[in-house]
């Protein structure tokens, strides 16, 4: 029972232009929602973060949009670079209790052509 | 510089070879986990702690153990590893609720 949900496994964009990742739950205890970035041989990277009380959160090049009435948020990067080309997961927690886990997407590999 | 350190990078093993792999972080930080990420199926929790002396299961504690003696250090034991534990693992931390730092991986492969 997959409670996060990341439907495509690999997104190819063009330098320049627009790249939209997205990502399901189904968990409505979720109450905070995480992307990270990660390069082959290193640790996931932190990239942006929102909170379910917020619709839309927004880092340099970097927007989180989250749709909670249809459980859904999307990572937008623009403008797309070649050294965004990464596996980004999507991550979501539920607050209370002792555990911080994060429950993760099984992660969609961006490529971005020069 | 803030930190989490894993060792070793790579392992190659035979099964019931017990093994360790260590967690070190230098931010203070309370919380530590286990991960492991395996194709098709994203990072899954194994273990984690919320202070010294505290560790509770995750997702898929079978087969591992785990101990938290210093705040710093978690390391994550395999005491009979067989080749179903052959996966990509990640040490986190976070100090609260927010984002959590993730180590550099430990490969192993379990023969």
């Amino acid at each position: 029972d997959q409670q996060v949900k990341q439907n495509s496994p690999s997104l190819s964009v063009q330098e320049g232009r627009i790249s939209i990742l997205n990502c399901d739950y189904t968990n409505s205890m979720f109450d905070y929602f995480l992307w990270y970035k990660k390069y082959p041989a290193e640790g996931p990277t932190f990239l942006i973060s929102i909170s379910s009380i917020k619709d839309k959160n927004e880092d340099g090049r970097f927007t989180v949009f989250l749709n909670k009435s249809a459980k859904h948020l999307s990572l937008h990067i623009v403008p797309s670079q070649p050294g965004d080309s990464a596996v980004y997961f999507c991550a979501a927690r539920r607050s209370g209790g002792s555990n911080y886990k994060l429950t993760f997407g099984k992660g969609t590999l961006l490529t971005v052509n020069p | 510089e803030a930190q989490v350190t894993q060792n070793p990078r790579y392992l190659i093993t035979v099964t019931g070879k017990k093994l360790t792999v260590t967690c070190s972080q230098n931010m203070n930080h309370e919380y530590m986990s286990w991960y492991r990420q395996d194709p098709g199926l994203g990072l899954r929790q194994i273990y984690y702690s919320m202070n010294v002396e505290v560790t509770d299961k995750g997702d898929v504690p079978e087969g591992y153990k785990v101990s938290r003696k210093e705040k710093r250090n978690f390391p994550l034991i395999l005491e009979s590893p067989s080749p179903n534990q052959t996966s990509l693992y990640f040490c986190a931390t976070s100090s609260t609720y927010g984002e959590q730092f993730f180590g550099p991986g430990t490969r192993l492969t379990v023969l």
